[in-house]
């Protein structure tokens, strides 16, 4: 199975910060990364697919880049609904696997 | 817009089973693939099954392999998980998730999802 880490766990941040986080995959995943962002007690939301792309509706704050194993979400500007927990998926192949999370808060 | 509700969830003592469903509407269901996911009290997301859009090819994570199973009814437009042998670890909020695609893309759409408590 394809492992997924994030770096940072965990972060502090205040409205208009830059803020990125980090994703790697145990082993090369192609274009199969994408992003969901989920806030307490909801269901999760798809941000970005297939590294970079946006899901419609999603605001252009948000971006998504990288290659083989190491990817990256950034949101430029941080807004006050944007803090939530950050999940990034590889969906090269199955199992589906689910980074542990980067819960973003307020600083 | 894709509208997906979950049911079925509630407590249950380990080992015994629990089926949840899934309706849809909103979208083409028989030409979309279909995941669950759960999310346990404290943990992160758990990718847990998917169906093609045919149901000709199913995909489970291990930690349940062998005891749950996923189905669907395109005449109904139904998606479900027959949960058997339910272990305590088992309990979460299951979600029904779209796939972009027939069932090997991305999860696009989630429905709001249903907690099974697995208690003694």
């Amino acid at each position: 199975d394809i492992q997924m880490t994030q770096s940072p766990s965990s972060l502090s941040a205040s409205v208009g910060d830059r803020v990125t986080i980090t994703c790697r995959a145990s082993q090369r995943i192609s274009t199969y990364l994408n992003w969901y962002q989920q806030k307490p007690g909801q269901a999760p939301n798809l941000l970005i697919y297939t590294i970079s792309s946006l899901h419609s509706g999603v605001p252009s704050r948000f971006s998504g880049g990288g290659s083989g194993t190491d990817f990256t979400l950034t949101i430029s500007s941080l807004q006050p609904e944007d803090f939530a927990t950050y999940y990034c998926q590889q969906s090269f192949s199955f199992p589906f696997t689910f980074g542990p999370g980067t819960n973003v808060d307020v600083k | 817009q894709v509208h997906l509700v979950e049911s079925g969830g509630g407590v249950v003592q380990p080992g015994r089973s629990l089926r949840l469903s899934c309706a849809a509407s909103g979208f083409t269901f028989s030409t979309s693939g279909l995941h669950w996911v759960r999310h346990a009290p404290g943990k992160g997301l758990e990718w847990v099954a998917v169906i093609w859009y045919d149901a000709s090819n199913e995909y489970y994570a291990d930690s349940v392999k062998g005891r749950f199973t996923i189905s669907r009814d395109n005449s109904k437009n139904a998606l479900y998980l027959q949960m058997n042998s339910l272990r305590v670890e088992d309990t979460a909020v299951y979600y029904c998730a779209r796939d972009w695609g027939v069932g090997a893309t991305f999860i696009d759409y989630w429905g709001q999802g249903t907690l099974v408590t697995v208690s003694s």
